[in-house]
């Protein structure tokens, strides 16, 4: 099964509003990444946060670990029409032999 | 620099056929990983090689199979194709490979549909 898992599934919001997805993991990480995808294309990385971190920032998104809970937040703020896209969150499970595995994906759509 | 590309972008096979994929990676990158992504499963993840090495495999039947050249160009093959494989492939290229947790690069992907 899947490390991670992702909700909502979808996000629909205003331009201008801050869109937060959340992400929960089973094992133990050292870090957690966040991937967005455009439709049917492939993956751009966005932020890599330790386990070692609680909270990393870059431009307008904002990312929280809470290893206890084995969770994980992306918060977008002033989302723009151009923040339309899934997002993913990945972990490497060392337990099947250091794998990638994502979460099932948030899909945002950002209304202008 | 060029990014990771994959080719074909698109490809239409029936059952039973077979099918290769390419990706050339990122100029200097070693390790390639793949992925299969589909509505049902998600993004799951295939294999990786690093240095003409297959480093970890996912859980998949064995008629998923790649190779790496020396050059870090690496391609993947799926014999007799079933009408479940059909999917959006994508592979990513990294310096190091999956397991030191670096960031990964990805293709635009290769849109396999099995008829």
């Amino acid at each position: 099964s899947q490390q991670g898992e992702e909700d909502p599934q979808a996000l629909s919001i205003q331009e201008g509003e801050n869109a937060t997805m959340n992400c929960s993991y089973k094992t133990s990480i050292n870090n957690l990444q966040w991937y967005r995808q455009n439709s049917g294309r492939g993956l751009v990385h966005l932020i890599l946060i330790r386990s070692n971190e609680r909270e990393k920032h870059s431009g307008r998104l904002r990312v929280t670990l809470d290893t206890s809970k084995k969770s994980s937040s992306l918060l977008i703020t002033a989302s723009r029409a151009a923040d339309t896209a899934s997002y993913f969150c990945a972990t490497v499970w060392g337990g099947a032999g250091n794998m990638l595995t994502f979460g099932g994906g948030t899909r945002l759509m950002v209304k202008p | 620099k060029a990014g990771v590309t994959q080719t074909p972008r698109y490809l239409i096979k029936t059952r039973g056929q077979q099918v290769t994929l390419s990706c050339s990676p990122i100029s200097g990158h070693r390790s390639v990983s793949w992925y299969q992504q589909t509505p049902g499963q998600g993004l799951q993840f295939l294999f990786e090689y690093f240095s003409e090495t297959q480093r970890n495999k996912g859980n998949f039947p064995g008629r998923f199979s790649g190779r790496q050249f020396s050059n870090s160009r690496s391609e993947m093959n799926v014999s007799t194709l079933e009408l479940g494989d059909s999917a959006l492939y994508l592979c990513a290229s990294s310096l190091l490979g999956v397991a030191t947790n670096e960031k990964l690069f990805f293709g635009s992907g290769t849109q396999l549909s099995v008829l």
